[in-house]
């Protein structure tokens, strides 16, 4: 059974910075892509960003680009999103999806996990 | 960015009800095209890639189609664990990207 369980949001000051885990099981973790996926308070969803298998190959939406950086570590089955400079519109439930990938940070995201919010205010 | 919409926005309906959604991109996606539920405090479920594929355990009575700028979701008889939220998403170009939601209520 594919389990996905993020961890690590919580509170933070604007300007601040905050790591999101997502630890995976049930699934070859190495050959697939990861994506995290966010929805503000009462609002849709919104890609993030997308990372492949081997983890060589990156792709951000502009809102964080140069701000957050995706990466896993296979040996750990984990994946993470550092966030820097935090802005309030940052706040959200933040998922990690398994990704079916079509290059170029396009995919379908065929299992999710619960989500961790992430709340940015002074 | 390819900019989906999804009509209607919400939607009453009830149990047994046979009931349709739409999905207008902006422009043409071919059949990159996938569809979420979402029940209220949970995660995001697919249902349906490549526009009519559905995913595997999802039940027979959900089906899609479409292909170029216009889809539809339908639902041939509702269950009450069918009333969540949908949404649609393109994976044609990037970014992806997700419609706003079509919240189906029971009536």
């Amino acid at each position: 059974e594919v389990q996905l369980l993020e961890s690590g949001g919580g509170l933070v000051q604007p300007g601040g910075s905050l790591r999101l885990s997502c630890a995976a099981s049930g699934f070859a973790f190495s050959t697939y892509a990861m994506t995290w996926v966010r929805q503000a308070p009462g609002k849709g969803l919104a890609w993030v960003s997308t990372i492949s298998g081997s983890g060589s190959n990156t792709y951000y939406a502009d809102s964080v680009k140069g701000r957050f950086t995706i990466s896993r570590d296979n040996s750990k089955n984990t994946l993470y999103l550092q966030m820097n400079s935090l802005r309030a519109e940052d706040t959200a439930v933040y998922y990690c999806a398994k990704t079916y990938h079509y290059g170029s940070g396009r995919g379908y995201f065929d299992y999710w996990g619960q989500g961790t919010l992430v709340t940015v205010s002074s | 960015d390819i900019q989906l919409t999804q009509s209607p926005s919400f939607l009453s309906a009830s149990v047994g009800d046979r009931v349709t959604i739409t999905c207008r991109a902006s422009q043409g996606i071919s059949n990159y095209l996938a569809w979420y539920h979402q029940e209220p405090g949970k995660a995001p479920k697919l249902l349906i890639y490549a526009a009519s594929t559905l995913q595997s355990g999802v039940p027979s009575r959900f089906s899609g189609s479409g292909s170029g700028t216009e889809f539809t979701l339908t639902i041939s008889s509702l269950q009450p664990e069918d009333f969540a939220t949908y949404y649609c998403q393109q994976l044609n170009s990037s970014p992806p990207t997700f419609g706003q939601g079509t919240r189906l209520e029971i009536k």
